[in-house]
C-alpha cells in the first residue's frame, strides 16, 4: 500500500480555516487521494476524495499538489463538529482502505 | 442520503460464544467491507467481498472469521468462538461501482457507525 505521512496533531480556532497536509511522494498514478474523517466514538467518514485537480464538495476542499505527491484538506470554517481525526489515504478501484494514524485536529472555541 | 446501517449497535458475550454482527449496506452497493478497530488502535481491514465470494482478507480473518449475503440486503460478519481479543469496535463499508467522475462520491467506501463488542 502506498504510504503517506501526516502531522500527528492540529489546532484550529472555530469558525477560521483549518488546512490539513498530506504527503504521498510514492503515490502511483493510479491512487486516488481519499479523505476520512473519524469523529469520537463513530465510524469513518468519507470527506472527499480526488485524482489530478483540485476538488470542492459541501464538506470541503482538496488541493492537489501539479506533482501529485501532496495534497491538503481545507475546511472553510472550522466548527466544534468538525473535530475530528483526518485520514488521508491513497487508493485505486475496489481495494481495501488502509488506515494510518492520522491527524487529530482540535479546533478551539 | 443512504447510508450504512449495523446492528447491534453494542454486542456483549462470553468468550467461546459465536456471535454474528449485522450490516445492511447503501442499496445498490456492490463491494462490501468489515474493519475492526481496537480501542486506542487504528482501524484494520478484515475482508472484503464481491460477487458473493471473498475478494481478500487479512492475516486477521482467519477460520473463526466468517461473511455471508443471505439474502439482498443484509452483510454478517460471524466470528465462531470469541476470544478476548475480539473485543473492538466492527465497520461494514460499501461501495458503488465506480466509474464516476473524479470527486463524486460514487466510488468511495461508506461505512457504517460501527458494531461495539465486548467478550467477556
Amino acid at each position: 500500500d502506498a504510504k503517506t505521512t501526516q502531522p500527528n496533531s492540529m489546532e484550529s480556532n472555530e469558525e477560521e480555516p483549518v488546512h490539513l497536509p498530506c504527503n504521498h511522494s510514492t503515490i502511483s498514478g493510479t491512487d486516488y487521494i481519499h479523505w476520512y474523517r473519524q469523529l469520537p466514538s463513530q465510524g469513518p467518514e468519507y470527506v472527499i476524495h480526488g485524482l489530478t485537480s483540485n476538488v470542492n464538495n459541501r464538506m470541503a476542499s482538496l488541493a492537489i499538489a501539479e506533482d501529485r505527491k501532496s495534497s491538503t484538506l481545507i475546511l472553510h470554517r472550522a466548527t466544534l463538529r468538525d473535530a475530528a481525526v483526518y485520514y488521508c489515504i491513497l487508493s485505486g478501484g475496489y481495494q481495501k482502505v488502509t488506515f494510518g494514524t492520522g491527524t487529530k485536529l482540535q479546533v478551539i472555541p | 442520503e443512504p447510508e450504512v446501517t449495523q446492528t447491534p449497535s453494542h454486542q456483549v458475550t462470553q468468550m467461546g460464544q459465536e456471535v454474528i454482527l449485522r450490516c445492511v449496506p447503501i442499496s445498490n452497493h456492490l463491494y462490501f467491507y468489515w474493519y475492526r478497530q481496537i480501542l486506542g488502535q487504528k482501524v484494520e481491514f478484515l475482508v472484503s467481498f464481491y460477487n458473493n465470494e471473498i475478494s481478500e482478507k487479512s492475516e486477521i480473518f482467519d477460520d473463526q472469521f466468517s461473511v455471508e449475503r443471505p439474502d439482498g440486503s443484509n452483510f454478517t460478519l460471524k466470528i465462531r468462538s470469541t476470544k478476548l481479543e475480539d473485543s473492538a469496535m466492527y465497520f461494514c463499508a460499501s461501495r458503488g461501482l465506480g466509474l464516476a467522475k473524479v470527486g463524486s462520491s460514487t466510488d468511495t467506501q461508506y461505512f457504517g457507525p460501527g458494531t461495539r463488542l465486548t467478550v467477556l
